[in-house]
């Protein structure tokens, strides 16, 4: 039962565009979501988080969308850069799971120069 | 900073072994959590523990228990090693549950199970 799911393994993008990460949801608990960057051979990264009372939230070039009624949040890179090549985990958390995070199954995106 | 440390970066270990897997955090946090990670299936759960000597089942705790006698460090250990055991385990700590925490990760142990 995957609660959470990012249904694009892959995603490759040119230097300078946008990219956009989806993933989607299917437990309405969840009230908290994140977003994890990962480089080979290194531990996830916390990225950037957003609230179930807002729809937006910007940190510099990472953008997290979330809309509630179709359960999907996505993450918008702008503009991208070769640096941002890694895998990105989308995350959730609910008022009755506590400290415990869902992940997905994580999307690799790819940054070409 | 939040430094998260696991004892080895790589380990190969014959089928059968017992493994041993150490987790240490330095920012005095409550929670500490054990995912494997493999293509396609994202971070699993493990283990997770939210104080000393205190833990709790995963998603996938078959195979595994886990050991946490002091705040700081939370072991994983496969009592008799098999080979859909050879994954990446990733270590990960975070504060008392509030609305806004979020989990900080060690670098991971790539273990291969021979």
């Amino acid at each position: 039962d995957q609660q959470v799911k990012q249904n694009s393994p892959s995603l490759s993008v040119q230097e300078g565009r946008i990219s956009i990460l989806n993933c989607d949801y299917t437990n309405s608990m969840f009230d908290y979501f994140l977003w994890y960057k990962k480089y080979p051979a290194e531990g996830p990264t916390f990225l950037i988080s957003i609230s179930s009372i807002k729809d937006k939230n910007e940190d510099g070039r990472f953008t997290v969308f979330l809309n509630k009624s179709a359960k999907h949040l996505s993450l918008h890179i702008v503009p991208s850069q070769p640096g941002d090549s890694a895998v990105y985990f989308c995350a959730a958390k609910g008022e009755t799971s506590g400290s415990r995070l869902t992940f997905g199954e994580g999307t690799q995106l790819t940054v070409n120069p | 900073d939040v430094k998260v440390t696991q004892s080895s970066r790589y380990l190969v270990k014959r089928t059968g072994e017992k493994v041993f897997l150490e987790c240490v955090q330095d920012m005095d946090h409550e929670n500490m959590f054990w995912y494997r990670q493999d293509p396609g299936l994202g971070l699993r759960l493990i283990y997770f523990s939210y104080d000393v000597k205190m833990k709790e089942k995963g998603d996938i705790p078959e195979g595994y228990s886990v050991s946490r006698e002091k705040k700081e460090r939370f072991s994983l250990i496969l009592e008799s090693a098999s080979t859909n055991q050879t994954s990446m385990y990733l270590c990960a700590s975070s504060p008392w549950d509030r609305v806004t925490d979020t989990q900080y990760f060690g670098p991971g142990t790539r273990l291969t199970v021979l």
